[in-house]
């Protein structure tokens, strides 16, 4: 079993659709979490981590599940400009764990 | 967020010269520092974990007489390839890790983009 898995996507949504996409993690002592933005032939860019309480900023919010390890990551009002590979990163120790990303493609 | 900076951004080589990267923490000092290796359409893959002031932590798999890292400062780690073969053609990513906030946040490198003929 994989340490952090996504679904691969693609994920094609209209504009202004709300989409949910969900990370599970093996490793129950993993420390925190988070979720990067990457962009086609980019660096990962770090869209929010990720709190037990959970956490929102702007359109998008974040949850983590420990019981159930899991994190989500919520979009409301789908932008063309979000079209992207969103990546659940886990922090275990030194390490940073990366899922495979999920594809998003947001359509006019 | 913090800024880590990366160069060169591209770099073509013949097979079996050697190609140093540099990896630089611009706004805050990372005892820390990791690079990855992403082919296309997958995922980053950690090669290593630099730690100033000492050997660095290789992954299973990957040579480290092949991948040099040097992590000589709090704001510079470099990657050197050695004989550089095509089959090291890729995008090489690093990240700086900054513990200056709760929690510690990675941030990356625009990357370099390999290509060995």
């Amino acid at each position: 079993r994989k340490e952090v898995e996504q679904d691969p996507g693609p994920f094609n949504v209209p504009e202004g659709a709300t989409v949910a996409f969900n990370c599970t993690y093996s490793n129950s002592a993993s420390q925190s979490f988070f979720w990067y933005r990457q962009d086609c032939r980019k660096e990962p860019k770090l869209l929010m981590s990720v709190y037990s309480s959970g956490n929102e900023d702007g359109r998008f919010t974040a949850q983590l599940n420990r019981a159930s390890q899991y994190i989500s990551l919520l979009i409301r009002d789908s932008k063309l400009s979000d079209s992207a590979t969103y990546l659940c990163v886990v922090n275990i120790g030194y390490k940073y764990i990366f899922g495979t990303g999920t594809r998003l493609k947001v359509l006019a | 967020g913090a800024v880590v900076s990366q160069h060169p951004s591209r770099v073509i080589c013949k097979s079996g010269t050697s190609v140093k990267i540099e990896c630089r923490s611009l706004d805050f000092q990372a005892t820390t520092m990791f690079w990855y290796r992403q082919f296309p359409k997958q995922s980053l893959m950690l090669m290593a974990t630099s730690n100033e002031g000492s050997k660095a932590t290789y992954e299973q798999g990957v040579e480290k007489d092949k991948f040099l890292i040097n992590h000589a400062s709090l704001t510079l780690s470099t990657l050197t390839v050695t004989s550089a073969h095509p089959e090291d053609s890729s995008f090489y990513i690093c990240s700086a890790r900054d513990t200056s906030g709760a929690p510690d946040t990675q941030y990356f490198g625009p990357g370099t983009r390999l290509t060995v003929l």
